[in-house]
């Protein structure tokens, strides 16, 4: 059983750039989520996706999109790269339903604006 | 949501037990209580889910008290490996359609020392 993986480990974007993010969710795992994490800060849910389609949303502007595919990897794509978007990114993995709150979660990719 | 209350930081020795206290005053009828793990440059790691009473794992252990307005977990006789930031979460779940969004804080600093 493979777990959550996360590609690139880190990145280095300018401001106003565009940037995507991809995981790969644990075998057999249907619903992946995706978190911000600033430093010192707890993680922040961004948004969730479950059977390709957004399950979820948090407190993030609409430049922050992504997407699951039927192997239920995902992306995590944001626009117009602000300072502020230089954050450690989580995503997570889980099967749906039921009462756990067990989500599975990969190292994260390290992004930093400049 | 409700929101948690749980200290800064705390400071241990190895071989101690460490228990950290999370108050949720407002905790509704359906909501399940989580604490997650993060070493540093790591995604969270699920340790343990409970409702009401005590819940044991290898790990550690969980006490809700009847009132259900703080819960308390305890790591039996820690180790230098147990420095963490440990989050308490609080939160209804989703039985279908989706997986559970979870709520981090900025949690409790463990810094286990020889």
């Amino acid at each position: 059983e493979t777990g959550v993986t996360q590609s690139p480990t880190h990145l280095i974007k300018t401001r106003g750039q565009q940037v995507t993010l991809r995981c790969s969710s644990q075998s057999g795992h249907n619903t992946v989520s995706w978190y911000q994490q600033a430093l010192g800060q707890g993680p922040q849910f961004i948004f969730q996706y479950y059977r390709e389609e957004e399950n979820g949303r948090g407190n993030f502007p609409p430049r922050f999109s992504g997407l699951q595919f039927p192997n239920y990897s995902s992306e995590l794509n944001v626009n117009a790269l602000e300072l502020d978007d230089s954050a450690l990114y989580l995503c997570a993995s889980s099967l749906a339903g039921g009462v756990s709150y067990e989500q599975y979660f990969g190292p994260g990719t390290r992004l930093t604006v400049t | 949501l409700a929101k948690t209350t749980q200290p800064i930081s705390m400071d241990s020795y190895e071989g101690q037990e460490v228990n950290i206290t999370c108050s949720h005053n407002n905790i509704a009828t359906n909501d399940y209580i989580t604490w997650y793990q993060q070493f540093p440059s790591q995604g969270p790691r699920f340790i343990i889910q409970g409702y009401k009473t005590k819940v044991t794992n290898e790990v550690a252990s969980l006490f809700i008290p009847a009132d259900r307005k703080s819960s308390t977990l305890s790591l039996p006789r820690v180790s230098l490996s147990d420095t963490a930031v440990y989050y308490c979460l609080v939160g209804p779940s989703i039985l279908t359609g989706g997986g559970n969004k979870l709520t981090f804080g900025t949690g409790t600093q463990l810094k286990v020392e020889l």
